[in-house]
């Protein structure tokens, strides 16, 4: 399994403020893919956004992005306006094209202050 | 559309009996997963089916055997439970290996073994 490393254990962060989460991960793949799933208090396991590691754009959905650096292979998740909804863990996860496994980091409890 | 079921929710064993935790799809997909998430530690995969009629050894499936049952189903069973196995189960399917789609998770069964 690939190496994926997130060096927060927690964070806390102020409604309407920014966070972000880090996420790093080893491989000597050229080509993979990345996501950050987000884990609330329900269990749920929902997926938050997707990278693809040829595309040098990173992508972002609402008030989620990503500061993709592949040379240094980061992957960090960055939280816009941070609502109370937001509160959860968030997993980053790492997928290579030869055998498609997901290899989880061990997560970032998000905490959203009121 | 439910997705992902798992059955049961919630389970409580004692060490030496067996169990065998049910998963469901009805998104037609032919990718299907197991994986146990244990604090501190992310999800971490136990067994995988590719498509249906194939199954195969993920990064922790010492003490587990799987069937996929038909392309909709995906049975994970604990043969002799060990108080190691309390953990929380996740089931997740993909539409195809290919590509890095993003898989879909079940909600979880948390399995207690005493």
């Amino acid at each position: 399994a690939q190496t994926v490393t997130q060096s927060q254990p927690e964070m806390s962060v102020q409604e309407a403020e920014t966070v972000t989460l880090s996420c790093t991960y080893d491989t000597s793949e050229n080509n993979y893919y990345l996501f950050w799933y987000k884990q609330p208090p329900s269990r749920q396991m929902i997926l938050v956004i997707r990278q693809e590691a040829y595309k040098q754009q990173n992508a972002t959905e609402n008030r989620f992005s990503v500061n993709f650096q592949k040379a240094a292979k980061s992957f960090s998740l960055k939280i816009s306006d941070s609502q109370l909804g937001d509160t959860a863990m968030y997993f980053c996860a790492f997928m290579t094209p030869n055998d498609y496994k997901l290899s989880f980091g061990a997560g970032t409890t998000v905490t959203v202050r009121a | 559309n439910a997705g992902v079921t798992q059955t049961p929710k919630f389970q409580v064993l004692k060490t030496g009996q067996s169990m065998t935790l049910q998963c469901a799809q009805d998104m037609n997909h032919n990718s299907m997963y197991w994986y146990r998430q244990d604090p501190g530690m992310g999800l971490r995969l136990i067994y995988y089916s590719a498509s249906e009629g194939t199954t195969d050894k993920g990064e922790v499936p010492n003490g587990y055997n799987v069937s996929r049952l038909n392309k909709r189903e995906f049975s994970l069973r604990l043969e002799s439970a060990a108080p190691s196995q309390t953990s929380v189960y996740f089931c997740a399917s993909t539409p195809i290996r290919e590509g890095g789609q993003p898989q879909h998770f079940g909600d979880g069964t948390r399995l207690s073994i005493l």
